[in-house]
């Protein structure tokens, strides 16, 4: 089936610790975006890629980072500067105006 | 991008229709009305989106007033499924990757009762 693919569900970050979350699409879209949602909130951009080896800061960039070598794969690191890293964060692709979005991963601080 | 307007949170019998409403009073006349929705713990899912004239597919309706300032989601037929978070957005389509910065409000809580 085709779709976005986001691992892990659940992530856990120590005290300085940078984690990755991973995103990986097989609908042969060229743009790919990140987003983080809080608890009652809407989402919020963080980063977006329109094609590969480009990406651009969305809104709330600061603290975190991407790459884009494949077309397929859109990884997002939350780095230890990121002092509130808890929340949900999705990726999504789109195509043609419609975003399509992964089922999400949950980030947390131990 | 136009801002909208929702109410917080609806309630609704399964079984009747669900009219959802947004407000888009400064809508620009390119800028298309997108609906998703989030089931608690998901990513969003497309519903619909439109221009100017009524929409319809499988999932919902979308009604557009004539002045393009509001429009109202409808789901015919309410279940407990579709129980979930509306958001209602305005943006403008197929420009480009950038472009599709989509802004989520906090959207309407649409509760589904038996």
């Amino acid at each position: 089936d085709g779709g976005i693919t986001q691992s892990p569900k659940y992530l856990f970050r120590k005290e300085g610790q940078n984690v990755t979350l991973s995103c990986e699409q097989n609908l042969n879209h060229d743009a790919m975006y990140w987003y983080r949602q809080d608890p009652g909130q809407g989402l919020r951009l963080i980063y977006y890629s329109q094609i590969v080896n480009d990406f651009q800061k969305g809104d709330i960039a600061e603290g975190y980072s991407v790459s884009r070598e494949k077309k397929e794969s859109f990884p997002l690191t939350v780095t230890s500067a990121q002092k509130n890293p808890t929340a949900f964060y999705l990726c999504a692709s789109s195509s043609f105006g419609k975003l399509f979005f992964g089922s999400g991963t949950q980030l947390s601080v131990l | 991008d136009a801002k909208t307007t929702q109410p917080t949170s609806m309630d609704c019998a399964e079984g009747r229709a669900a009219n959802l409403p947004c407000n888009h009073s400064t809508i620009s006349g390119n800028e298309y009305v997108y609906w998703y929705r989030q089931i608690h713990s998901q990513g969003p899912q497309y519903i619909i989106h439109g221009l100017k004239n009524n929409e319809t597919n499988e999932m919902a309706s979308l009604i557009i007033t004539e002045d393009r300032k509001s429009s109202t989601l409808i789901l015919p037929h309410a279940t407990l499924r579709d129980t979930a978070v509306y958001y209602c957005i305005v943006r403008v389509a197929y420009s480009g990757a950038g472009s599709y910065q989509l802004t989520f409000g906090k959207g309407t809580k649409l509760s589904v009762i038996p």
